[in-house]
């Protein structure tokens, strides 16, 4: 087990309303990243927080926000919802230094927009 | 064309074959490279991370070549528990990871 963890892991929505995932990351872990996967897809990187900021940001609209916690905890809200926004959404956690890190993943939230 | 590529397969290969997988990327700038392994789903595990002198861990083999722009896997003695979706990762320094698709691998008896 990785000990990041991420709540809920199912949720149903309706188009236009707004979700709220939350991630837990790993403890010692300084950085979280949220990936929205689709099947048969790779994980597709919507941000990185970093010490509260976000540090990099993918190809995800505005309506794609999120938020990292001093304790290193992290949410990703989604406004507007489509449905092409139904995927797993997955939150990683590491710890940046230098150059190089290595990502330990959650077990995800599955998401769908009906 | 995208970032990161990889041959999706499917690879289908006897136990105790070897096997490898080759990956992509496009970014001149990326500064470091992983290989993880995620079965139907389930989230990603990380397998490796990937030096450029390459390295091993067990039956698994990573190396990086900078010029030519990929990575690669190899898997010597597969075994069934090997079955899975093998992901290769890129990271610049702008603290973007960029996934392939992943190559779905399948061992059979």
């Amino acid at each position: 087990e990785t000990g990041v963890t991420q709540s809920p892991t199912h949720l149903i929505k309706t188009r236009g309303q707004q979700v709220t995932l939350r991630c837990s990351s790993q403890s010692g872990h300084n950085t979280v990243s949220w990936y929205q996967q689709a099947l048969g897809q790779g994980p597709q990187f919507i941000f990185q927080y970093y010490r509260e900021e976000e540090n990099g940001r993918g190809n995800f609209p505005p309506r794609f926000s999120g938020l990292q916690f001093p304790n290193y905890s992290s949410e990703l809200n989604v406004n507007a919802l489509e449905l092409n926004d139904s995927a797993l959404y997955l939150c990683a956690s590491s710890f940046t230094s230098g150059r190089s890190y290595e990502q330990y993943f959650g077990p995800g939230t599955r998401l769908t927009v009906t | 064309r995208k970032e990161v590529e990889q041959d999706p397969g499917p690879f289908n290969v006897p136990e105790g074959a070897t096997v490898a997988f080759n990956c992509t990327y496009s970014n001149s700038a990326s500064q470091s490279f992983f290989w993880y392994r995620q079965d139907c789903r389930k989230e990603p595990k990380l397998l490796m991370s990937v030096y450029s002198s390459g390295n091993e861990d067990g039956r698994f083999t990573a190396q990086l070549n900078r010029a030519s722009q990929y990575i690669s896997l190899l898997i010597r003695d597969s075994k069934l528990s090997d079955s899975a979706t093998y992901l290769c990762v890129v990271n610049t320094n702008a603290g973007k990871s960029t996934f392939g698709d992943g190559t779905t691998l399948t061992v059979k008896p």
